[in-house]
């Protein structure tokens, strides 16, 4: 398709363990976002990708958090030895230059057990 | 740094009637502004921008948006809501220069009563 797509869409693991979540953005998109979207916390910015550096890491909540984006394109964010609290909608977006309006994609919905 | 504030979390109304949904931001450099929709298990959908020129945007659907410096505002309105409206709204903001982030607010549910 041609917009952003994310995966898996649903995931359900047991604290402690990592997980990897995916983003495929729009092609030709330079920029790249993820956010994370809690149950009356709103939408939280988590990390930012121009082309395949990072220049605003700010929002990583943890270094269980990271992330990285190769060739310019995919996206994974990871978290490591995952907590409750980290049972969120996380989002992706991209757009084509920072600043011009972002396309998200669907979500991953992360469950923490 | 950009806040936003969405001054209700949740909005009923009728079906053909009127809304609108509150928004104010605060920056110290000029902005752009954005409304984004979510429907249920789905991600966010641009619904309308200003990045300059005309301080009123409207959008494909009938939503419109009006951008009032003076006010610090950016509040959305629909003259006739329809049950497809129903849905979480979100304003957000990014300075000018695109070189932060999008900052969003919390996020207004309109459910929209038949």
């Amino acid at each position: 398709g041609a917009g952003v797509s994310q995966s898996p869409s649903n995931k359900v693991t047991e604290k402690g363990k990592d997980v990897e979540l995916r983003c495929d953005p729009i092609s030709g998109h330079t920029a790249l976002y993820w956010y994370r979207q809690s149950l009356g916390q709103g939408l939280e910015f988590l990390i930012y990708f121009q082309g395949n550096s990072a220049p605003d890491k700010s929002g990583l909540p943890s270094d269980r958090f990271s992330a990285e984006r190769t060739g310019g394109s995919v996206s994974t964010l990871t978290i490591q030895r995952t907590q409750q609290e980290d049972s969120a909608v996380y989002l992706c977006a991209s757009s084509p230059d920072r600043g011009q309006p972002q396309h998200f994609g669907d979500g991953t919905r992360l469950s923490i057990l | 740094a950009q806040s936003v504030t969405q001054l209700d979390s949740q909005v009923p109304v009728f079906e053909e009637a009127p809304v609108e949904l509150r928004c104010n931001y605060s920056s110290s450099v000029s902005v752009y502004l954005f409304w984004y929709v979510q429907y249920p298990n789905q991600g966010l959908q641009l619904l309308l921008k200003y990045l300059s020129g005309s301080t009123l945007v409207e959008s494909i659907n009938g939503f419109e948006a009006e951008f009032n410096k003076s006010q610090t505002s950016f509040h959305l309105r629909k003259p006739s809501v329809h049950i497809s409206d129903t849905a979480e709204y979100f304003c957000a903001v990014s300075d000018f220069r695109g070189n932060t982030p999008l900052v969003f607010g919390k996020g207004t549910r309109l459910s929209v009563i038949a």
